[in-house]
């Protein structure tokens, strides 16, 4: 497809299991985001990867959070021993390089912790 | 912490008339503002940007207007139409030294009716 994709669209899983979700950026973008949208609250940055060079963790918000991405393509954020305020829609953008306005997003994972 | 704020969670408005959308911020290092649209089950997709050497910028029916001694922005839609109503995010960023990462508002629920 011509857009970023991610799966699942929807997880629900217990508290304390790990889940993994993934991201399909579009072909050849170099940028790569992640953004978690928790009810009620806007967007939030969760980390960033530009080409090979290492990416910006600074917006993730404990160590149970990690990302990974090979290269210019897929990539994984894992999110270890989950809490109920894990709980939120998780969004994948990416861009050809940094631009604002060319930032493109999937249509995000709705991740629920019972 | 929220630097970036969209006070008015929801706006309805009539069609054909303006809609008006406002997003006030507080980090005086934000020098990129963008505005982005959000239907239901889809990711946010790009409406309009604004570097902070401008006033204002406009984008057929749709204006961005930056105050920055107010540290305030607006969007101007003319006229509204059915189609306009969805949730609007005002996002900003540095442009250097900002990690290239967005900061979003909570979102204004935009209802346009007939």
């Amino acid at each position: 497809g011509a857009g970023v994709s991610q799966s699942p669209s929807n997880k629900v899983t217990e508290k304390g299991k790990d889940v993994e979700l993934r991201c399909d950026p579009i072909s050849g973008h170099t940028a790569l985001y992640w953004y978690r949208q928790r009810l009620g609250q806007g967007l939030e940055f969760l980390i960033y990867f530009q080409g090979n060079s290492a990416p910006d963790k600074s917006g993730l918000p404990s160590d149970r959070f990690s990302a990974e991405r090979t290269g210019e393509s897929v990539s994984t954020l894992t999110i270890q021993r989950t809490q109920q305020e894990d709980s939120a829609v998780y969004l994948c953008a990416s861009s050809l390089v940094w631009a604002g306005e060319t930032q493109y997003f999937g249509p995000g994972t709705r991740l629920l912790v019972l | 912490d929220q630097q970036v704020k969209q006070n008015s969670p929801s706006l309805s408005v009539q069609e054909g008339r303006i809609s008006i959308l406002n997003c006030d911020y507080t980090n005086s290092m934000f020098d990129y503002f963008l505005w982005y649209k959000k239907y239901p089950a889809e990711g946010p997709t790009f409406l309009i940007s604004i570097s902070s050497i401008k006033d204002k910028n406009e984008d057929g029916r749709f204006t961005v207007f930056l105050n920055k001694s107010a540290k305030h922005l607006s969007l101007h839609i003319v006229p509204s139409q059915p189609g306009d109503s969805a949730v609007y995010f005002c996002a900003a960023t540095r442009t250097t030294g900002g990690g290239n990462k967005l900061t979003f508002g909570t979102g204004t629920q935009l209802k346009v009716e007939l």
